[in-house]
């Protein structure tokens, strides 16, 4: 069965802390992508990747860097804490497919980061 | 940039009643999805449009895609306690990867 497994359900951390966050997928998936979800804003995307070494900005990348060292691993890092990054983080992976078609995505569990 | 609006916000039925919502882009969509999220879950794939004025069924769920590829609709026939959860619409960019995400109608259901 398909799934995208991200390290932390909670996390709790300090304005200014450096904050990583993990997925890994075992579906061999090109495609990654970290959204943050926030009540009434939907889900804004971050950063993706097609690639192992590639990645894309998306709508909000600002406070965030991302890395993609293997296929399987995309980490989301938040070089300096801030309460507005408070959110419900979520990784997402998919295959990619020949436009204009789209594969679906497959979300993690998401975690819910809290900056003090 | 692109947005895709959905409403309404909110909408809270009596059990066996129908349910809409509807989401709109600013700009033409490649295709169109549909995504379900329960209370404390994550979102899950329902569907994916992508003709112009495509129409798809799933039991009770009827999908449109507006002729003009910016708009779509989602309605759910006599609802059950189980629709209970967050719909969100997400478009994609013309040739790109980016899925643009509604701001999602969150539906409760009074058995």
């Amino acid at each position: 069965d398909v799934k995208v497994t991200q390290s932390s359900r909670y996390l709790v951390k300090r304005t200014g802390e450096k904050v990583f966050l993990e997925c890994v997928q075992d579906m061999d998936h090109e495609n990654m992508f970290w959204y943050r979800q926030d009540p009434g804003l939907g889900l804004r995307l971050i950063y993706f990747s097609y690639d192992v070494k590639m990645k894309e900005k998306g709508d909000i990348p600002e406070g965030y860097s991302v890395s993609r060292e293997k296929k399987e691993r995309f980490s989301l890092i938040l070089e300096s804490a801030s309460t507005n990054q408070t959110s419900m983080y979520l990784c997402a992976s998919s295959f990619p497919v020949q436009f204009p078609l789209n594969e679906k995505l497959f979300f993690g569990s998401g975690t819910q980061l809290s900056v003090l | 940039g692109q947005q895709v609006m959905q409403i309404p916000q909110y909408q809270h039925v009596q059990e066996g009643e129908d349910f809409t919502t509807y989401c709109n882009s600013s700009t033409t969509l490649s295709n169109i999805q549909w995504y379900k999220q329960r209370p404390g879950g994550h979102p899950v794939f329902l569907i994916q449009l992508v003709k112009s004025g495509e129409v798809k069924k799933q039991k009770r769920l009827t999908f449109q895609f507006g002729e003009a590829k910016k708009n779509s609709s989602l309605h759910i026939t006599a609802t059950q306690t189980t629709d209970v959860g967050t719909y969100f619409c997400a478009g994609f960019r013309d040739s790109s990867y980016k899925l643009i995400f509604g701001s999602g109608t969150r539906l409760l259901v009074r058995p």
